[in-house]
Parts: C-alpha cells; sequence; structure tokens
C-alpha cells in the first residue's frame, strides 16, 4: 500500500462554493500530479510538478489551481465548484528517476 | 488521431482459467508500458512495467507482452481467482518532454467467477 493520502474521500458541495482537496504523500517523491476521472474512463492528467515550487499544467484544461510549497503536499483548489467539476479526483507521486506512480485512494467530488 | 484501446466489455472468465486483456495504441511511440490495477473506488495500483526492448516480463501468476511493431501489448493472469476481479488498466509513458507523462487507457473490466 502506497504512503499517499487524499481528503476528504467524497465531498458534496453547492456551486459557487471554493474547495480544496488535499493530497499528501510520505515517501518523499519529487513529482507529484492530479488527474482526473469520470466513470468508466481514461485518467487525465489536469496538473503536475516536479517538486518545491515547481506546478505546470496537464494535457486536460481544468479550473482548478495546484500549490507545492512542500516536498509532501500538493493541494488542489477549486475557487468556484460547478456541476462540471463532479468527477473523482486522483493524486499520484513518483520518484524522480522512475516511472511508476503511486496513486492515492481518490476524492469523489459532487457538485450541486 | 493518438488512440489508446482496451476491450470497453467486460471480461467474464472461470475461476482457474487464464485471463488475456488487450492494450492497442496508435500514433504512440511509448518508451514502456504499464499495467495497474483499479478497483471500485480506488486509486490504481502499479502491477508491472515493460520496456520497448522487452517483449515479455513476468512477475508470479501475471505476465504481460509487448510488440511495438503490432503496438500492442497482452495482460495475462493465470490461474485466475476471484480476488482479481477488478479493472486493469494500461498506460503508455516514456514520452519526451521531462516528466513521467503516463497516458492511460479506459480499462477493462474482469470478473473472474467461482
Amino acid at each position: 500500500e502506497a504512503d499517499i493520502y487524499q481528503t476528504p474521500r467524497y465531498l458534496v458541495i453547492g456551486t459557487g462554493k471554493k474547495i480544496t482537496l488535499e493530497c499528501s504523500q510520505t515517501m518523499g517523491h519529487d513529482k507529484m500530479y492530479w488527474y482526473q476521472q469520470d466513470p468508466g474512463m481514461e485518467l487525465h492528467l489536469i496538473h503536475y510538478s516536479y517538486g518545491v515550487n515547481s506546478t505546470e499544467k496537464g494535457d486536460l484544461s481544468s479550473e482548478s489551481t495546484v500549490s507545492r510549497i512542500r516536498t509532501e503536499h500538493f493541494p488542489l483548489t477549486l475557487e468556484s465548484a460547478r456541476p462540471s467539476h463532479t468527477s473523482q479526483y486522483l493524486c499520484a507521486s513518483s520518484w524522480d528517476s522512475q516511472e511508476t506512480q503511486y496513486f492515492g485512494p481518490g476524492t469523489r467530488l459532487l457538485v450541486l | 488521431s493518438q488512440k489508446i484501446e482496451q476491450n470497453s466489455e467486460a471480461l467474464n472468465i472461470q475461476e482457474g482459467k487464464t485471463a488475456t486483456l488487450t492494450c492497442n495504441y496508435t500514433n504512440y511511440s511509448p518508451a514502456y508500458l504499464q499495467w495497474y490495477r483499479q478497483d471500485p473506488g480506488r486509486g490504481p495500483v502499479f502491477l508491472l512495467l515493460i520496456r520497448e526492448n522487452e517483449k515479455e516480463k513476468r512477475k508470479e501468476r501475471l505476465k504481460v507482452t509487448f510488440d511495438t511493431t503490432l503496438k500492442q501489448s497482452l495482460f495475462h493472469i493465470t490461474a485466475s481467482q476471484p480476488a482479481d476481479s477488478a479493472t486493469y488498466l494500461c498506460a503508455l509513458g516514456g514520452f519526451s518532454g521531462g516528466y513521467n507523462k503516463l497516458i492511460f487507457g479506459a480499462g477493462t473490466r474482469l470478473a473472474v467467477h467461482p
């Protein structure tokens, strides 16, 4: 079991609210990622980070933002949630020189 | 266009049989290919990685093949068990760009019946 944690696991929230999805890993990995996954569909990369103070947008356009102030922490923020943001959000991390990604359990978000 | 194809229909097999899942891709040139297992409501878990210069990789009851000419990978689970029931994702990686970019297929759901 990978040491990567996500909170909350489930979140139901109203339109227009600001939310932050938390992701922490205790493995000392440099690289971290956020994916979005709808049921039965592929994972799509929305953000990634090489290390502290490094963040980049992924392949899928997203209205969310991320920060990387500490190695172990990579939170994702939605300033104003909309129903189109309803999805599962998965956080992952990897060693700098290795290709395997370790995933957290995910946050299932429902925006009403 | 670039595409990864995994069988969208669930694969149903009897316990003890070998399950074979397929991953086909077009217009990609990955340096390696990975297979992950995903259980409902959970994140994917890494199973195996195979590089472009490797034909086959094994780990316990798992075997992966990689044919870069056919642009296809086959994932085998021998002596399958009900506990192997899950969705299996293939992911292509090793592209240029500097980060560990992985491109995932949508996965194939495997159901192993007692």
